[in-house]
């Protein structure tokens, strides 16, 4: 079956703008994750929908970033004035949400802000 | 705030040494799993380990979880070439979320 798909998987855009990224996670999956991993880094949280229960922001790094998921399904990591220092991999991931399901990650985004 | 740590951050191994790489953390875990990402790759599961002191093998690698369930270590016998990429632990507190640890990542050299 289809993964987890992401678009776009290459971004470049200029400091100032405002982009939006997209996740498709894996039909019947109600957990999904959103990620950045700057170059040579770990994966830093940024986000976390679990059905229809208000997310967890707690790992987004400043109020310029935002995440929706509609219907359940496709989410959108909305970063508004981008900055250099946004640029990184964005990463998303989805889960069956059972108790201690693995993490089905896409290919990512690569965001690139000049 | 919960934080899973990894060490080593990088590893350079000859082919056919082995490799182990440590995660820790100051509060137990619920579970742990293990992921790889190959260069320029997303990461995949490897493995999950729930019980204290668990010990799971997949054919050249053997996963540990500690009696504590606060630490755990992935060993690579005899490393290949295509055991390179960089190895997380990511554990789970409580509920469903996920603390990745920092990666170790691996070079094989030939």
């Amino acid at each position: 079956g289809a993964g987890v798909s992401q678009s776009p998987s290459n971004k470049v855009t200029e400091k100032g703008k405002d982009v939006e990224l997209r996740c498709d996670p894996i039909s019947g999956h109600t957990a999904l994750y959103w990620y950045r991993q700057s170059l040579g880094q770990g994966l830093e949280f940024l986000i976390y929908f679990q059905g229809n229960s208000a997310p967890d922001k707690s790992g987004l790094p400043s109020d310029r970033f935002s995440a929706e998921r509609t219907g359940g399904s496709v989410s959108t990591l909305t970063i508004q004035r981008t900055q250099q220092e946004d640029s990184a991999v964005y990463l998303c991931a989805s889960s069956l949400a059972l108790v201690w399901s693995p993490l089905h990650f896409g290919n990512g985004t690569r965001l690139t802000v000049t | 705030g919960q934080q899973v740590m990894q060490i080593p951050q990088y590893q350079h191994v000859q082919e056919g040494e082995d490799f182990t790489t440590y995660c820790n953390s100051s509060t137990t875990l619920s579970n742990i799993q293990w992921y790889k990402q190959r260069p320029g790759g997303h990461p995949v599961f490897l493995i999950q380990l729930v019980k204290s002191g668990e010990v799971k093998k997949q054919k050249r690698l053997t996963f540990q979880f500690g009696e504590a369930k606060k630490n755990s270590s992935l060993h690579i016998t005899a490393t290949q070439t295509t055991d390179v990429g960089t190895y997380f632990c990511a554990g789970v507190f409580t509920g469903n979320q996920f603390y990745f640890g920092t990666g170790t990542s691996l070079t094989v050299i030939p």
